[in-house]
């Protein structure tokens, strides 16, 4: 069975850092691209970054560009993704998401298997 | 940036009725088009790909249609558990979501 387990949220000041983490199984791990999705509470969903299988092909929503890094260690089954310069507008939940594929482009990013989320509060 | 559009926001359906959800694209998307449903407090599951391919382990009872901007996914006779929020993602360029459909118990 896929398991992603989320960890690290937490509530934190604009203007801090935070790192995600997401441990993986029931799978193999390196043969699937990675990614981040968050939701506000009540709210819809947003594809937050991507990560391909080798970690050599990442991109970012341009919401978060420049602030945020996903990385990934495939020894490890973890996904990573470090969050800097916080803005309350980051507040969500942060869900781990498998694609269906190894590799990552513009198109043909798909979601099969959910973590069950950690959730950032990013307030004063 | 590919914009996702719902609708209705909420839909009110007896048990053993059909429910049929709608979601439009401010491009054409293909037949690049996957639904999900998210119960309360759970993670989203995805449906639908390939605007009408069902994924594992999900009922006949659940078929998506369409192509280009235009796309429906229909809920034959609901059930209990169908009760959810439904979500349409495109994955043609950049992945983007609906609002979402919640469907509740009329």
């Amino acid at each position: 069975e896929v398991l992603l387990v989320e960890s690290g949220g937490g509530f934190v000041q604009p203007g801090r850092s935070l790192r995600l983490s997401c441990a993986a199984s029931g799978f193999s791990f390196d043969d699937y691209a990675m990614h981040w999705v968050r939701q506000v509470p009540g709210r819809g969903l947003e594809w937050v970054s991507g990560i391909s299988w080798s970690g050599s092909n990442i991109a970012y929503a341009d919401s978060v560009k420049g602030r945020v890094n996903i990385s990934r260690d495939n020894a490890k089954n973890s996904l990573f993704l470090q969050m800097n310069s916080l803005r309350p507008e980051d507040t969500a939940l942060y869900y781990c998401a498998k694609d269906l594929i190894p590799q990552m482009y513009a198109s043909g990013v798909l979601f099969d298997k959910w973590g069950q989320g950690t959730l950032v509060n990013v307030s004063p | 940036e590919i914009v996702m559009t719902q609708s209705p926001a909420s839909l009110s359906v007896s048990p053993g009725e059909r429910a049929t959800l709608s979601c439009r694209a401010s491009q054409s998307v293909s037949n690049d088009l996957a639904w999900y449903q998210q119960k309360p407090g759970q993670a989203p599951r995805l449906i639908i790909y390939g605007a009408s391919t069902r994924a594992t382990g999900f009922s006949d009872r659940f078929s998506g249609s369409g192509s280009g901007t235009e796309f429906t996914l229909t809920i034959s006779s609901l059930r209990s558990e169908d009760f959810a929020v439904y979500y349409c993602q495109q994955y043609n360029y950049w992945p983007s979501f609906g609002g979402g459909t919640k469907v509740e118990i009329k």
